[in-house]
């Protein structure tokens, strides 16, 4: 257990729904990131926040919107997605930001 | 080739042998980390490596850092049925952004008891 929380652990969306992943980190840690991981591909890094402020973008299409309303909670807001985007949704937290990263167990997306 | 590949893809071995992985990367780096992830869960942090170090050990562990060859390897002793898992490397590049981690596709571990 690495107090690092996802909700939900398993989500099944069509194209046209619109859902959210949630984060969640006790451990008083300033820095919350979402990753993307694909079969047969590198984990992606997607967002990057620092004391909730976005500090890195990777390129990420806009159908994928985070929010940060705090330092504990990060969100991933999903919308008119393509069955390509489905993958395990990783979050992960870290103290400082240049410490080791400490990662929740993902949410498997399935988008239809 | 990207940065963080690491090699073997897989390797199986028995219990009680040890395991070793590579880890290779292309750009200077602030710190180099192994994860590793069971099936389908969140990955779990392993051992920090700095650029200014070369060695470093955690219990059965053994990672070394060869910043001329830029590359790494992680040791595994003594291995056994539990550690069967994922593996990867993840290198924390100079200059970029805060906290930004590049990961590697992994090696496959399996361990038969």
């Amino acid at each position: 257990e690495t107090g690092v929380t996802q909700t939900p652990r398993h989500l099944v969306m069509g194209m046209t729904n619109k859902k959210s992943l949630k984060c969640e980190q006790h451990l008083g840690h300033n820095a919350m990131y979402w990753y993307k991981q694909s079969a047969k591909k590198p984990l992606e890094l997607m967002f990057v926040y620092n004391f909730k402020e976005q500090t890195e973008n990777n390129s990420v299409p806009s159908r994928f919107s985070p929010e940060c309303p705090n330092s504990s909670h990060l969100f991933l807001h999903l919308h008119t997605l393509q069955p390509e985007d489905s993958a395990l949704y990783l979050c992960a937290s870290s103290p400082r930001g240049v410490d080791e990263q400490f990662f929740g167990p993902g949410t498997r997306l399935t988008v239809l | 080739s990207q940065q963080g590949e690491e090699d073997p893809q897989a390797l199986s071995i028995q219990e009680g042998e040890n395991a070793t992985m590579n880890c290779s990367y292309k750009t200077s780096i602030n710190n180099l980390q192994w994860y590793r992830q069971n099936s389908g869960r969140g990955l779990v942090h392993l051992i920090l490596i700095r650029s200014n170090e070369r060695e470093k050990h955690s219990g059965r562990l053994r990672v070394t850092l060869d910043t001329s060859k830029k590359s790494s390897s992680l040791l595994i002793t003594a291995s056994r049925a539990a550690d069967t898992a994922s593996y990867f490397c993840a290198t924390d590049e100079s200059g970029t952004s805060y906290g930004k981690l590049t990961f590697g596709q992994g090696t496959i571990l399996t361990v038969h008891p």
